[in-house]
Parts: C-alpha cells; sequence; structure tokens
C-alpha cells in the first residue's frame, strides 16, 4: 500500500458544481498535512494546510479524519480556472519530508 | 515576488553523461529540496539541505549527488545519465521552523531527457 493515495482521476465536473476529492494516508502519527495545485506543464503551489480543525478559504473547504486516515478537498462553485491537478501531501516522520500523492486530476467543463 | 529558478527548462542529454541541474532561490530560505515528478508516482525526493554545506538523502538518491556551497543555490547532479533518470525535477525552497518550512516553494522545473 502506497503511504499517500489519491484517485488519479480525471473528475470531469460541469461549471459551477460543486466537487470533493479525498487522500488516504497510511501513517496514523502524521500530524500535518496539506493540499497542493498544479496546473498543466507548472509547479505546485501550496493550496491550503489542513489541520485537526480543518480549514475554509473561500469555495475551497478541506478537512481532516483522522479516524479513517484522510484529508478531504471540498471545492464549491467550481470554475473554469480550477482546472488542475489537485496533490496531497503529507508531513512524515522527518521534519523536512513531505509524502506526495500522485495528485487527481479535476476538468472543469463549461 | 518570491523566486526559485531552475536554469533549463528542457534538456536533453545522451547516456553516460554528467548532468547538472541547477537551482537558485532569493528568498533566503534554509531549506532547499530536489523531487523528481513522474506520471501516476507523484513527487519523490532526491535530496535535501538544510543549511550549507549540509544534505541529506531523500528517497531514491541512488545515481545523484547535490552540492550546497552557498545559501541559495542548490545543484542535483547526474553522475551518469541513464534513460531511467528521464523524468521532470523540480527544486523547492522553504524556511526552517516546525510551521513555516511546511509550505514549499517550487521552481519551473527541468524536463530531462535522456537519450
Amino acid at each position: 500500500r502506497k503511504e499517500v493515495e489519491q484517485d488519479p482521476g480525471p473528475f470531469n465536473v460541469p461549471e459551477g458544481a460543486t466537487v470533493a476529492f479525498n487522500c488516504t494516508y497510511s501513517n496514523s502519527a502524521s500530524q500535518s498535512f496539506f493540499w497542493y495545485r498544479q496546473d498543466c506543464r507548472k509547479e505546485p503551489k501550496l493550496l491550503m494546510s489542513v489541520y485537526s480543525s480543518g480549514n475554509e478559504d473561500g469555495r475551497f473547504t478541506a478537512q481532516l479524519n483522522r479516524a479513517s486516515q484522510y484529508i478531504s478537498l471540498l471545492i464549491r462553485d467550481s470554475k473554469l480556472s480550477d482546472s488542475a491537478t489537485y496533490l496531497c501531501a503529507v508531513k512524515g516522520d522527518s521534519n523536512y519530508q513531505l509524502i506526495w500523492g500522485a495528485g487527481t486530476k479535476l476538468i472543469i467543463k463549461p | 515576488d518570491v523566486k526559485v529558478t531552475q536554469s533549463s527548462r528542457y534538456l536533453v542529454k545522451r547516456t553516460g553523461e554528467k548532468v547538472f541541474l541547477e537551482c537558485v532561490q532569493d528568498m533566503d530560505h534554509e531549506n532547499m529540496f530536489w523531487y523528481r515528478q513522474d506520471p501516476g508516482l507523484g513527487l519523490r525526493l532526491i535530496y535535501f539541505s538544510y543549511d550549507v554545506k549540509m544534505k541529506e538523502k531523500g528517497d531514491i538518491p541512488e545515481g545523484y549527488s547535490v552540492s550546497r556551497e552557498k545559501k541559495e543555490r542548490f545543484s542535483l547532479i547526474l553522475e551518469s545519465a541513464s534513460t531511467n533518470q528521464t523524468s521532470m525535477y523540480l527544486c523547492a525552497s522553504s524556511f526552517r521552523g516546525a510551521a513555516a518550512n511546511e509550505k514549499l516553494f517550487f521552481g519551473s522545473g527541468t524536463q530531462l531527457s535522456v537519450l
């Protein structure tokens, strides 16, 4: 089993819809979790950090489910510009090292 | 605006060549990282450095070495390039500190093809 797993997609979603996807992790001792966004042929950029209480930033909500060991990302009122690959990253045992999922591809259609 | 600059966007090399990938950051970050990204595998850490002249192996260091002679510059070296090192290489940097170092700033990547 991979340490961090994501559904690769693609998720094809109409503009204006709500979409959610998950990221599961295997290390129950993990403390910090992140969502990065990567546009086609571009570098990843931090979208949100996810802590115990979860967090919300505009149309984006990230939550942590420790019991089932996954984090989720919810996008409301999706825009064409939300089309991207969403990578989750989990802080491993090392204070420096993040463990990455392979990403979920999201395509928003007009 | 913060910046991590990688020297080449695309690079084509031959098997057996020695390859240098350069990365420079202008944010005075202590930590620097080299990842490779392959389809379906996500980002895999090759090496990282948390200070000048310091380096630590990541998950896949075999066939690579690094150099950090100055704080702003972190170089990745492929001693003898092989076809299985064809990949997208991403450099990243971050501040030191339990919370602050979690935000990584990435360069735009170098797509390396080894023929």
